[in-house]
């Protein structure tokens, strides 16, 4: 299948530092990710969506200035979590829609942990 | 109504069982069909993908989907302690959101 990368797998900052996700689609073009955010034995919670060359679309309840969603090109999304605080620890997952077929390919996942 | 309905379980089988894990939905305007496997602190890995009535397989694994009764299940044969994880389902309409549901935490004991 096709292959989304995400990375870091696991960061680790201090309080009030900003933290960069990167998402790639490696071998096909999306012009659609998506970020969730997934606590403990419990399902993906859906922050935005991105979709390349425009704003992103946030769900209720997750601030836009707090996240910041940047899809510049079909391959790549990032998500900044600015100002990080221990709330905000959390696994972050990223995933990507192959346009031809509506398959959603997820990435590996980031464990942010702020102190 | 949630549109798309998941047991959470959790499901414990012993080695070599057949498992069954199921979905309901509620909008019959869904076209297709995931299931993904979820490992600890891991992204979500598809493992099925269908989009019309019937059964697919793969390996040990076969999907099922029954669009009458808006009900989809994903069945493995011959199930191993590496199966252990939580299994989602996933559907959409063409165009929209991904629904998922919630997952079923599924161990399969050796």
């Amino acid at each position: 299948g096709a292959v989304v990368s995400q990375h870091p797998s696991r960061v680790i900052c201090k309080s009030g530092t900003s933290v960069k996700i990167e998402c790639r689609s490696l071998d096909f073009q999306a012009t659609t990710m998506f970020w969730y955010r997934q606590f403990p034995k419990q399902s993906l919670m859906l922050m935005a969506t991105s979709n390349e060359g425009s704003k992103a679309t946030y769900e209720q309840g997750v601030e836009k200035d707090k996240f910041l969603i940047n899809h510049a090109s079909l391959t790549l999304s990032t998500l900044t979590v600015t100002s990080a605080h221990p709330e905000d620890s959390s696994f972050y997952i990223c995933s990507a829609r192959q346009t031809t077929n509506e398959k959603l390919f997820f990435g590996s996942g980031t464990q942010l942990s702020v102190l | 109504q949630k549109e798309v309905e998941q047991d959470p379980g959790p499901l414990s089988v012993p080695e070599g069982a057949i498992v069954s894990l199921n979905c309901t939905y509620s909008n019959s305007a869904f076209q297709y069909f995931m299931w993904y496997r979820q490992y600890s602190r891991k992204g979500p890995e598809l493992l099925m993908y269908t989009y019309s009535s019937g059964n697919k397989e793969d390996g040990r694994f076969t999907a099922q989907v029954d669009k009458s009764s808006k009900y989809i299940s994903l069945f493995i044969r011959d199930s191993q302690p590496s199966d252990s994880a939580t299994y989602l389902c996933a559907m959409i309409r063409p165009g929209n959101q991904f629904y998922f549901g919630t997952g079923t935490s599924l161990t399969v004991i050796p």
